[in-house]
C-alpha cells in the first residue's frame, strides 16, 4: 500500500517550453501533498506544500508564477515549470500523505527535467 | 526553523558489518523523525520511523534510537548487505503541524563491499 507514481519518468524540453508533471497517489487519498527538488548529490529540497482544492503554500526562494502547483483532487497534484530555463533542469520528486493519518510521508519515483 | 544535521556523508563497510548514522536536530518540539533510503536515480523510500514517545524501534535488520534529551537519533542497519548502499536521508518534523513539513539531513551515501 501507500504507492505514489509520477508521470513522465523523464522529460527533455526546449528552453521556454512548460512542462507538466503529474503525481498520483494511487491507493490512498492525499488532501496534503508536497513537491521537492534535488540536485545532483545533495538533499531534497521542499518546493512547496500542495493542499486539495486551495492554493498551495510555496517555500521562500521558490517562484510560484513559475512553479504552478494545481491540487484538483484527492489523488493527483500536478506541478508545471513554466517558460523552463537550463537551470531548471533537475529531479523533481512528489509526495504525498494519507488524508487523516500521520505525517508519514510516501514518495514516488521522480523526474528527471533536462531543459536544452 | 528546525535544522538536521546528518553524520557522516559516506560510510563504506564491508559486508556483514553495522553500518551507524547519526543526525541530530534543533527544534525541541519536533516529534516525528522517519528515515529514508533513495537509490540512484530513484525517489526516496521511507524504511523506518520513530515518533517522540519511543526511545527505540526494530524492523528486522534495522533500528532507530533516540534521545530527545541530546536532540539526537541514529539508524543502526546490521547484518550489511550489498543490497542496502543507497543514500540515506534522516528528517525531522512536528507531527500535527499544519504542514507537517519534514527537515532532511544531507545524506549519507552507504556502501557495503562484498
Amino acid at each position: 500500500g501507500a504507492v505514489v507514481s509520477q508521470h513522465p519518468s523523464r522529460v527533455i524540453c526546449k528552453s521556454g517550453t512548460s512542462v507538466k508533471i503529474e503525481c498520483r497517489s494511487l491507493d490512498f487519498q492525499a488532501t496534503t501533498m508536497f513537491w521537492y527538488r534535488q540536485f545532483p548529490k545533495k538533499s531534497l529540497m521542499l518546493m512547496a506544500t500542495s493542499n486539495e482544492g486551495s492554493k498551495a503554500t510555496y517555500e521562500q526562494g521558490v517562484e510560484k508564477d513559475k512553479f504552478l502547483i494545481n491540487h484538483a483532487s484527492l489523488t493527483l497534484s500536478t506541478l508545471t515549470v513554466t517558460s523552463a530555463h537550463p537551470e531548471d533542469s533537475s529531479f523533481y520528486i512528489c509526495s504525498a500523505r494519507v488524508t487523516g493519518g500521520t505525517d508519514t510521508q510516501y514518495f514516488g519515483p521522480g523526474t528527471r527535467l533536462t531543459v536544452l | 526553523g528546525e535544522n538536521v544535521e546528518q553524520h557522516p556523508s559516506t560510510l563504506s563497510v564491508q559486508e556483514g558489518d553495522s553500518a551507524v548514522i547519526k543526525c541530530t536536530y534543533s527544534d525541541s518540539a519536533s516529534n516525528y523523525f522517519p528515515w529514508y533510503k533513495q537509490e540512484l536515480g530513484k525517489g526516496p523510500q521511507l524504511i523506518i520511523d520513530i515518533r517522540s514517545n519511543v526511545g527505540e524501534k526494530k524492523d528486522q535488520r534495522i533500528a532507530v534510537t533516540l534521545n530527545k534529551t541530546a536532540k539526537h537519533f541514529s539508524l543502526h542497519i546490521t547484518e550489511t548487505q550489498p543490497e542496502d548502499s543507497a543514500v540515506y536521508f534522516c528528517a525531522a518534523s512536528r507531527y500535527g503541524g499544519s504542514q507537517g513539513n519534514l527537515i532532511f539531513g544531507k545524506g549519507t551515501k552507504l556502501s557495503v563491499k562484498p
